[in-house]
């Protein structure tokens, strides 16, 4: 059973371009989070997705962010128009359909860089 | 809003030494409490999870508590290795309108030298 999957595994992007994060959770597993890590700071929870809806996206930036998780395919985390200051790790992490009871299983993470 | 810290920020031991490192949390209304190790450059690795309504959890020479009325929990690395060397990371788990989100500290930066 593969972990959970993200790509790019580094990405760098002049300002004004966008960024694309994929993240493909474990086999089985229907929720899937996102969180940030700024450089010296704690990871910060982004967003809270099920399949095909967004369950708590209250950590995201109101602007230029947004998320999806469609019915097939990966889930993904996008940004457009970026800045200097969206230069961080991203990482994606997956739970089982019971959800929150469980543990969530991270990804290896996408390292932004934007120039 | 919930607000996780751990101390110490870094630690450096020699080998074979018993550890502690510390998490405590503002907000003792939590579903769970998540321990994580990060290598740098890597993502997270789950070490123990503690439900709000244990009291412990013990895994080879890990062992978490939670005490979640002081709103702190320890975990304790038994006989430390170099290859314990890596970041540690302690999370909450919300409950409520917001379940599911984690909230985590900056974490213990761990060195064990031979």
């Amino acid at each position: 059973n593969a972990g959970v999957m993200q790509n790019p595994r580094h990405l760098v992007r002049r300002r004004g371009q966008e960024a694309r994060l994929r993240c493909s959770p474990m086999k089985g597993h229907s929720h899937v989070y996102w969180y940030r890590q700024l450089p010296e700071e704690g990871l910060k929870f982004m967003v809270y997705l099920q399949k095909e809806n967004i369950i708590d996206e209250s950590g995201m930036p109101k602007e230029r962010f947004s998320a999806e998780f469609p019915k097939e395919g990966p889930s993904i985390l996008r940004i457009q128009q970026v800045v200097r200051g969206d230069s961080a790790a991203y990482f994606c992490a997956s739970s089982p359909p019971s959800g929150s009871r469980d543990t969530q299983y991270f990804g290896p993470g996408t390292r932004l860089t934007v120039l | 809003k919930q607000e996780v810290t751990q101390i110490p920020a870094a630690l450096s031991v020699p080998e074979g030494e018993n550890l502690v490192l510390n998490c405590s949390f503002t907000d003792s209304a939590i579903y769970n409490l998540q321990w994580f190790r990060q290598d740098p450059g890597k993502g997270l690795t789950s070490l123990l999870l503690i439900q709000s309504s244990q009291r412990e959890q013990t895994s080879g020479r890990l062992n978490a508590s939670l005490d979640k009325s002081s709103g702190r929990s320890t975990l304790y690395i038994a006989a430390s290795q170099p290859g314990d060397s890596a970041t540690y990371l302690c999370a909450a788990g919300d409950r409520g309108s917001t379940l599911g989100r984690l909230y985590f500290g900056r974490g213990t930066q761990l060195t064990v030298w031979p």
